[in-house]
């Protein structure tokens, strides 16, 4: 069965502090995973895309990896900031053209001052 | 329009009543996804459509849930006799074909079924 975990859960760190959020997946084939960014009331953003090939991906502050053999993906967020309150998503690509989407149920990041 | 504009942002609406919902993707994409995210829960994934193929449905919950894209653009989520359990926010996404593809989230419509 095609699946998305994703942990912690929720998250809650000091502004100006880094974290690191996982996701672990078990889709088969593996096309492409993106981490996206869900602000309150709003649609996901997209953070990064990442094919197979691919191991690291940064976009700001923000730096995704990925470990195609061990089927894991990291998020790390650096310096956090007090919108980088959000919740992030981790979603996968199956198949070969990508057109099924499998999402994480998501962490919750609260960052404090 | 530059992003994916979703219709109307919140609906509240009686029990048994339908319900309509509409996506605007960006122009030129030819992916369109519909999802919806209940409380505290992940996204789920109702119906796909891509190009003039015969649409993915495998997601809607129900026959009471339907959709259509006319003219490869602008889609539209219906849901017939609603109920309590349809409460959600309902996502609209459109992206191209080819991978790795970015796809593109409206803001969504916060449905409450009271």
């Amino acid at each position: 069965k095609n699946q998305v975990e994703q942990s912690p859960q929720s998250l809650i760190i000091l502004e100006g502090k880094n974290c690191t959020l996982q996701c672990n997946y078990t889709v088969s084939p593996f096309s492409n995973l993106r981490w996206y960014k869900q602000d309150t009331g709003r649609g996901p953003v997209s953070l990064t895309i990442m094919t197979f090939s691919e191991n690291t991906k940064s976009n700001g502050r923000y730096t995704a990896t990925l470990d195609a053999d061990t089927k894991q993906s990291s998020l790390h967020i650096t310096a956090s900031q007090l919108s980088d309150s959000a919740s992030y998503i981790c979603v996968v690509s199956v198949g070969q053209a990508g057109t099924a989407l499998i999402f994480g149920k998501g962490t919750t990041l609260s960052v404090s001052s | 329009g530059a992003g994916v504009s979703q219709s109307p942002s919140n609906k509240v609406t009686e029990k048994g009543k339908d319900v309509e919902l509409r996506c605007d993707p960006i122009s030129g994409h030819t992916a369109l996804y519909w999802y919806r995210q209940s409380l505290g829960q992940g996204l789920e994934f109702l119906i796909y459509f891509q190009g003039n193929s015969a649409p993915d449905k495998s997601g809607l919950p129900s026959d009471r849930f339907s959709a259509e894209r006319t003219g490869g653009s602008v889609s539209t989520l219906t849901i017939q006799r609603t109920q309590q359990e349809d409460s959600a926010v309902y996502l609209c996404a459109s992206g191209t074909r080819d991978p790795p593809m970015g796809y593109t989230f409206g803001s969504g419509t916060r449905l409450t079924v009271v």
